[in-house]
């Protein structure tokens, strides 16, 4: 069974701090793909990256980054630099054998 | 534009009353699934459906039916609606070996 564990419930930093969010998975797939995933106050789920398990590159989008590692499988994202519109519940998950399965998120609370 | 659309984004309802929460999408994408969001649990899977005409269950199918009869249509129905459905649900599509489901903007379901 697909499992994805993020420990943090809620963050809460001040604005311009990093914020580093941590997601360890179980898979028993050697091919799988993982994502993040943000939920704004609005509720809509807004997707961010997908990783797959042959890439193990690190990947920076702005001021959004993901450590990607499979030796401890882990799939870790941090935001430099937070603003107030960083403020959201983040998803991590992972897909396999047709099914998404998801962390129970991380809220992310940037205090201004 | 390429979307998911849910109908409708809130309902209020009464135990026991059939109730149809409606998806589609216009990116011909074989993979559909339907997920409920509930606080401290994150995101899980009710079902999803592989193509048209075949369905299989998530991982909290208990009081929910599909059908999936059209390709772009995928919709999710509570026969006997109870108050342990009162949930966030969203609807989400794939095309098939991409792995990243694209998902609706939620269904807001309160069942009194």
């Amino acid at each position: 069974a697909q499992k994805v564990t993020q420990a943090q419930t809620e963050i809460s930093v001040v604005e311009k701090e990093d914020v580093t969010l941590d997601c360890v998975y179980e898979t028993r797939d050697t091919t799988y793909y993982l994502f993040w995933y943000k939920q704004p106050p609005s509720g809509e789920l807004v997707f961010l990256i997908r990783r797959n398990s042959f890439d193990e590159q690190n990947e920076i989008s702005g001021r959004y980054s993901w450590n990607f590692q499979k030796s401890t499988s882990s799939f870790n994202f941090t935001i430099t630099a937070s603003q107030v519109v960083d403020s959201a519940v983040y998803f991590c998950a992972l897909s396999g054998n047709n099914r998404l399965a998801f962390g129970k998120g991380n809220q992310v609370v940037v205090i201004p | 534009e390429a979307q998911v659309t849910q109908n409708p984004r809130y309902l209020i309802t009464v135990t026991g009353k059939k109730l149809t929460v409606t998806c589609s999408q216009n990116m011909n994408h074989e993979y559909m699934s339907w997920y409920r969001q509930d606080p401290g649990l994150g995101l899980r899977q009710i079902y999803y459906s592989m193509n048209v005409e075949v369905t299989d269950k998530g991982d909290v199918p208990e009081g929910y039916k599909v059908s999936r009869k059209e390709k772009r249509n995928f919709p999710l129905i509570l026969e006997s609606p109870s108050p342990n459905q009162t949930s966030l649900y969203f609807c989400a599509s794939t095309r098939l070996g991409t792995d990243t489901q694209y998902f609706g903007p939620g269904t807001r379901l309160t069942v009194l």
